[in-house]
């Protein structure tokens, strides 16, 4: 099985902030890497798929880099309502598994 | 708009048994795979099973295999998870999630999720 980390687990950053996540595959993947966003009491929300790709309708503050092994996740500008914990997930084998998550905070 | 609307959560002493339904809507859902993720509370997010679009493959998480059920109706456009054996670590909030392709993991819509509690 694949295994997935992510760093750091948690953050505090204020408004405007730049916000980098990063998550790493514990073998190639090459770019079948997703990101999710989990509010509170809510389901996840994908964000970015296949490492750099924007869902549509997700604001373009959220990108997304890397491919292999090491990946990246950005908010440029971190606001109120990007409070929330974030996943980054593989699906290059079975099972999908995802990282441990980022808790993600304003200061 | 895409709706996944999950029930069946509850209650139930360990060993014993339970049915997960989620209600589709909003897509053609016989042309998609489906699939359960489940999360304990406080916990992160663990793919349970995956189901193709006419049912002819299937996948199960180690920690679930030979216990739990997929399956799916789609003339009904409802998927299920028949949960058998339950144990204290299968307590978490239960998620139906869309796959966006057809090899399993791509969860591009996911339902609110139902509450699975064991516990004696």
């Amino acid at each position: 099985d694949i295994q997935m980390t992510q760093s750091p687990s948690s953050l505090s950053a204020s408004v405007g902030d730049r916000v980098t996540i990063t998550c790493q595959a514990s073998q190639d993947i090459s770019n079948y890497l997703n990101w999710y966003q989990q509010k509170p009491g809510k389901a996840p929300k994908l964000l970015i798929y296949d490492a750099s790709n924007l869902e549509t309708g997700v604001p373009s503050r959220f990108s997304g880099s890397g491919s292999g092994t090491d990946f990246t996740f950005t908010i440029s500008s971190l606001q109120p309502e990007d409070i929330a914990t974030y996943y980054c997930q593989q699906y290059d084998n079975l099972p999908p598994r995802f990282g441990p998550g980022t808790k993600v905070d304003i200061k | 708009e895409v709706q996944l609307v999950e029930s069946g959560g509850g209650l139930v002493k360990p060993g014993g048994s339970l049915r997960l339904s989620c209600a589709a809507s909003g897509f053609t859902f016989s042309s998609y795979s489906m699939n359960w993720v489940r999360q304990a509370p406080g916990k992160g997010l663990e793919w349970v099973s995956s189901i193709s679009s006419s049912s002819s493959y299937i996948y199960y998480a180690d920690s679930v295999k030979g216990r739990f059920t997929i399956s799916r109706d789609n003339a009904k456009n409802s998927l299920y998870l028949q949960m058998n054996s339950l144990r204290a670590e299968d307590t978490a909030v239960y998620y139906c999630a869309r796959d966006r392709v057809v090899t399993p993991g791509f969860f591009d819509y996911w339902g609110q999720g139902t509450l699975v509690t064991v516990s004696s």
